[in-house]
């Protein structure tokens, strides 16, 4: 596609549940981003890849949170026995590499753990 | 690590009025700097950006921000807004050679009025 997909664009769940989060990056981008954004604030780094390897995971929150990109493109991210407080919109964004490039944002997806 | 500052959060204008938008951010190395805007609705988007050279940045719908790095700040301006400019503003660093990840400030919700 022409842009940064994001599925599924709302997601609701019970406290304690397994959520997967999918992002479809634009075509040949070698970096790829995650970001959560919670009400009222700016987004904020989670982790990203440069291809298939997280180059740096460190805005991941706790264990519970992890993320996957097995082929370089799609990308994944995981959360285990969500909490109330992992409710928020998670962005994922793409560039064509991690140097000094301008990074293209997908639409986010909305959390709500009930 | 790197934190930025957006001082307004909230700003209402009347069509054809003047804007800036206040950006400071804090980093003892050298920074991109960007700035993006959220539509209602829509996806996080490039207004413009500042890597090197001229300090005074042109961006997409006539907004334009300069760069003072004794200031360490980076304010968004436009000389006359329009009542389609309404939208969230978010301030953006990059430390360079840190991997493009980015650090957003809060943000600035926009209302223009008619």
């Amino acid at each position: 596609g022409a842009g940064v997909s994001q599925t599924p664009s709302n997601k609701v769940t019970e406290k304690g549940k397994y959520v997967e989060l999918r992002c479809d990056p634009i075509s040949g981008h070698t970096a790829l981003y995650w970001y959560r954004q919670s009400l009222g604030q700016g987004p904020e780094f989670l982790i990203y890849f440069q291809g298939t390897g997280a180059a740096d995971d460190s805005g991941l929150p706790n264990d519970r949170f992890f993320a996957v990109r097995p082929e370089g493109s799609v990308s994944t991210l995981k959360i285990q026995r969500t909490e109330r407080g992992d409710s928020a919109v998670y962005l994922c964004a793409s560039s064509p590499d991690d140097r000094d490039t301008e990074a293209f944002f997908g639409q986010g997806t909305r959390l709500t753990v009930v | 690590a790197q934190s930025v500052s957006q001082h307004n959060h909230h700003v209402i204008l009347s069509e054809a009025a003047s804007l800036e938008l206040g950006c400071n951010y804090s980093y003892g190395g050298t920074v991109n700097l960007f700035w993006y805007v959220q539509y209602p609705g829509q996806h996080l988007q490039l207004l413009l950006k500042y890597f090197s050279g001229d300090p005074l940045v042109k961006g997409i719908k006539g907004f334009e921000a300069e760069f003072i790095k004794s200031k360490f700040s980076f304010n968004l301006r436009k000389p006359s807004v329009q009542w389609s400019d309404t939208a969230e503003y978010f301030c953006a660093v990059n430390a360079i050679g840190g991997g493009n990840k980015l650090t957003f400030g809060t943000g600035t919700q926009l209302k223009v009025e008619l």
